[in-house]
């Protein structure tokens, strides 16, 4: 079974500021991963995935995510936020060698400030 | 080139009353994934759909069923509403596995009064 952890429902940032989201898995096998952003009344996007190739995987709208096998995690970082970056960020981690049917988090709620 | 289309878009029903929703994939791609979003939460996995039959199954009741067609449609039909059934519910479609992603459609809005 697995499972994602995202740490704080609401984050908040200046505009211009740092963005970092955190994400925690559960996996009994080599995970895949994925961040995927919401807007308000819209689908999901993928942002990016890591697929078990390169740690450090860059995804667009200038986001990137580093996976850590030692934390189990895959936080979501962007240098610089900008207003059109509000929106909800969820986490999901699927199996590599099953199904690679994906387990979301609960999400997260970014809210830019000017 | 279009991607995953869902219709419709908003739908309000009473509670005991049946549904149907409609689910077209992006071009390419063979699987059909449902979820239902509840406000405030993360999708959940309802069920999949590869090659017109049902290949994995969330944790939901029978009253939550789907089908796909040979064009790689889909529907999710829930039966005997409930109010807690109210939700967004998303399509997501993918090649075979979806290992490298899923795409998903922007969704339909079910309110149950």
């Amino acid at each position: 079974a697995q499972s994602v952890t995202q740490l704080g429902s609401h984050v908040s940032v200046s505009e211009g500021a740092l963005v970092l989201l955190r994400c925690n898995y559960s996996s009994s096998v080599p995970p895949y991963l994925f961040w995927y952003v919401q807007y308000p009344n819209q689908g999901l996007q993928l942002l990016l995935k890591y697929t078990s190739a390169a740690t450090l995987v860059k995804g667009i709208n200038g986001f990137e995510a580093e996976f850590k096998k030692s934390e189990t995690s895959f936080h979501l970082t962007k240098p610089s936020a900008h207003m059109s970056d509000a929106a909800e960020y969820f986490c999901a981690v699927s199996l590599s060698g099953g199904s690679y049917i994906p387990t979301f988090g609960r999400g997260t709620s970014l809210i830019v400030h000017p | 080139d279009a991607g995953v289309t869902q219709s419709p878009t908003h739908l309000i029903k009473t509670r005991g009353q049946q549904v149907t929703l409609r689910c077209s994939p992006k071009s390419g791609h063979d699987t059909v994934s449902w979820y239902q979003q509840a406000l405030g939460q993360g999708p959940q996995f309802i069920f999949q759909y590869y090659e017109e039959e049902e290949r994995q199954r969330g944790n939901f009741p029978d009253r939550f069923s789907g089908h796909q067609f040979p064009n790689y449609s889909s529907e999710l039909n829930v039966n005997a509403l409930w109010l807690g059934d109210s939700a967004l519910y998303l399509c997501a479609s993918s090649f075979r596995t979806g290992n490298y992603g899923y795409t998903f459609g922007s969704g339909t809005r079910l309110t149950v009064v």
